[in-house]
């Protein structure tokens, strides 16, 4: 059974850091490329950030270009997302995602359950 | 950057409906759209990949159909179960969420 498990989030000031973390299990996690969607209160889903298979490609979305890393860690079956210079905006339920794909191009077959992100003084 | 237009953004509707929401690309985006469920406080469930392929352990009522700008999610009779945020999304180049489309009780 596919299992992905968000930790790391929190409340933090604007211009402080978070790193999230996902732990992946019931899959060959280095066959997969793997994302962050997240989704602002009341709002719709926005693709964040997403690393192939290999690592050796990143994307991010503009709004959180420069100030977000994604990485991961074959070895562990663990991805991260070191996010700094918080904003308000920034605020919203992080997903850790799943892609049926090897490379960023794709859709998302599983989910976490999310964690929350608050940024606020 | 393609943007993804649903509608209706509310349907109000009943048990054994037949609900058809739809999904519109600013340009054409071939068969590469996914649609996905969400309840509240819920991660969202891949329903339909490729606009029409049914994913793993989805009931049959769901289908979706479309290519190209156009896409439509059809639950042929809905059931209790189905009250939920729909959201369709594209992967023809990166990935783009539509804004969502509410299935409320009637």
């Amino acid at each position: 059974e596919v299992q992905l498990l968000e930790s790391g989030g929190g409340w933090v000031q604007p211009g402080g850091s978070l790193r999230l973390s996902c732990t992946a299990s019931g899959f060959t996690f280095s066959n997969y490329a793997m994302s962050w969607v997240r989704q602002a209160p009341g709002e719709g889903l926005m693709w964040v950030s997403g690393i192939t298979a290999s690592g050796a490609s990143t994307y991010y979305a503009d709004s959180v270009k420069g100030r977000f890393t994604m990485s991961r860690d074959k070895s562990k079956n663990l991805m991260y997302l070191q996010m700094n210079s918080l904003r308000g905006n920034d605020t919203a339920v992080y997903f850790c995602a799943k892609q049926r794909s090897s490379g960023l191009r794709g859709f998302f077959d599983y989910w976490g359950q999310g964690i929350q992100v608050t940024v606020s003084p | 950057d393609i943007q993804l237009t649903q509608s209706p953004s509310t349907l109000s509707a009943s048990v054994g409906d037949r609900v058809t929401i739809t999904c519109r690309a600013s340009q054409s985006i071939s068969g590469w759209l996914a649609w996905y469920q969400q309840k509240p406080a819920k991660a969202p469930r891949l329903l339909i990949y490729m606009a029409s392929t049914l994913h793993t352990g989805v009931p049959s009522r769901f289908s979706g159909s479309g290519s190209g700008t156009e896409f439509t999610l059809v639950i042929s009779s809905l059931q209790p179960d189905d009250f939920a945020t729909y959201f369709c999304q594209e992967y023809n180049t990166y990935s783009v969420f539509g804004q969502g489309t509410k299935v409320e009780i009637k």
